[in-house]
């Protein structure tokens, strides 16, 4: 079974420019999330869609980043302007529907890590 | 808001050691529970995890872990190390209302030969 699938491995920007990530879950997964994980800490989610639509994003900072799941499949995550503090290890992640007791899980791609100079 | 504790940011044991990693979270409804590693270099993968029945979870590579629903706990073990068992770790918790998967700080382990 293909895994998550996450684009570029790396990227290095300076702060101000824009970056976009790029994700292609599991095949038949209807969740999707993208977390930040920065240097020393756990992941922080950012956005969490069921299909195309958007259950949570609580936490993405909405002034600057911004994240589509077209048709439900794939899924880009852009930064725009990044800041120096965005500076992480951006994970994106699939899942059946992942709910309270129900024998399900989250699979991760091997992230993104940007570094913004 | 919900959150996930890990007590322990760095622990260090020489092979064949036993290992106790400890997760707390801090809500009191219905939870599905989640210990990930990540090894040097690979990706976050699923090492066991709780959503119903026995708290007493059996997980890949000789991990348990037991979920002590008194005490908001979650605690990963292995009896045994192995130097491979080198990586980070982290409990991770969805509970009901919003299905949302949230992430402890982690544990990096460092089993000397």
């Amino acid at each position: 079974e293909a895994g998550v699938a996450q684009s570029p491995r790396y990227k290095i920007i300076e702060k101000r420019q824009s970056v976009a990530f790029w994700c292609n879950p599991i095949s038949g997964h209807a969740t999707l999330y993208w977390y930040q994980q920065i240097l020393g800490q756990g992941p922080k989610l950012l956005i969490q869609f069921q299909n195309n639509g958007v259950v949570d994003d609580s936490q993405l900072p909405k002034d600057r980043f911004s994240a589509e799941r077209l048709k439900g499949v794939d899924s880009t995550l852009k930064i725009q302007p990044a800041k120096l503090e965005d500076s992480a290890v951006y994970l994106c992640a699939s899942s059946f529907e992942l709910s309270v007791g129900m024998n399900t899980e989250a699979f991760f791609g091997q992230g993104t890590r940007l570094t913004v100079v | 808001a919900q959150s996930v504790s890990q007590h322990n940011h760095h622990v260090i044991l020489s092979e064949a050691a036993s290992l106790e990693l400890g997760c707390n979270y801090s809500y009191g409804g219905t939870v599905n529970l989640f210990w990930y590693v990540q090894y040097p270099g690979q990706h976050l993968q699923l090492l066991l995890k709780y959503f119903s029945g026995d708290p007493l979870v059996k997980g890949i590579k000789g991990f348990e872990a037991e979920f002590i629903k008194s005490k908001f706990s979650f605690n990963l073990r292995k009896p045994s190390v192995q130097w491979s068992d080198t990586a980070e770790y982290f409990c991770a918790v969805i509970k009901a209302a919003g299905n949302k998967l949230t992430f402890g700080g982690g544990t990096r382990v460092l089993v000397k030969p």
